[in-house]
């Protein structure tokens, strides 16, 4: 059974990049036509996609991030990650990795990982 | 971007009563691309309805979707104690944004 891990650091200072790396385990980041994302919720708010990316390489973003995201895949550790720049308060969130189709009506986010909490904070 | 507005914010009923909840597009929402999610306190959300009335694998039969355009209402037709938790939609029509969710609590 497909399964996504987040990990990284929970504390990150003001002005400083935010990195995160989703591992998936139960099957192949590459073997399959599906697309992985990031998501955040901000403590009390709504749920917000951050972007996502293809094992080939594409990527799309939210154009709220204002260019500050950088995602990448490393095919070889089945792993694909995040990182947000210039971080502020307002980056504070539990960061979700999720897996989806990327189009037609079915391209629902099916799995998800936990979530990890990162604090923007000095 | 797709704003989309759902209410109300907090519902309060009783298990074996009906519950609406409602999601509404600031524009039409292409192809109807309409996804209601459950979300639980330390959980991940859990999709339950895709293409606006599409139930998910596993979904039981009293969840339903339905809607279009810029009105989507989500039905619970008798509510079990498990079914108590935070709504949220989503459009993926254009981009990819999220209601603000509908917390439905035991009356």
């Amino acid at each position: 059974q497909l399964q996504l891990q987040e990990s990284g650091p929970g504390l990150v200072k003001p002005s400083e990049t935010l990195s995160l790396t989703c591992t998936v385990s139960g099957g192949s980041i590459s073997g399959s036509s599906y697309y992985w994302g990031w998501i955040r919720q901000p403590p009390g708010k709504k749920l917000e996609w951050i972007g996502s990316l293809y094992y080939g390489g594409s990527t799309y973003y939210n154009p709220s991030l204002k260019s500050r995201g950088t995602m990448s895949v490393d095919t070889s550790r089945n792993q694909f990650s995040l990182k947000l720049s210039s971080v502020t308060a307002a980056d504070t969130a539990v960061y979700y990795c999720a897996r989806h189709l990327g189009s037609g009506s079915a391209d629902t986010f099916d799995i998800w990982g936990q979530g990890t909490m990162v604090t923007v904070s000095s | 971007e797709i704003v989309l507005t759902q209410s109300p914010g907090t519902l309060s009923l009783s298990p074996g009563e009906r519950a609406t909840l409602s999601c509404r597009a600031s524009q039409s929402v292409g192809g109807n691309y309409l996804v209601w999610y459950q979300q639980k306190p330390g959980q991940a959300p859990r999709v339950l309805i895709y293409g606006a009335s599409s139930r998910a694998t596993g979904i039981p039969d009293r969840f339903s979707g339905s809607g279009s355009g810029t009105d989507f209402t989500l039905t619970i037709s008798r509510l079990e104690p498990e079914d108590f938790a935070v709504y949220y939609c989503q459009q993926h029509g254009n981009s990819y944004t999220f209601g603000q969710g509908t917390k439905l609590e035991i009356k």
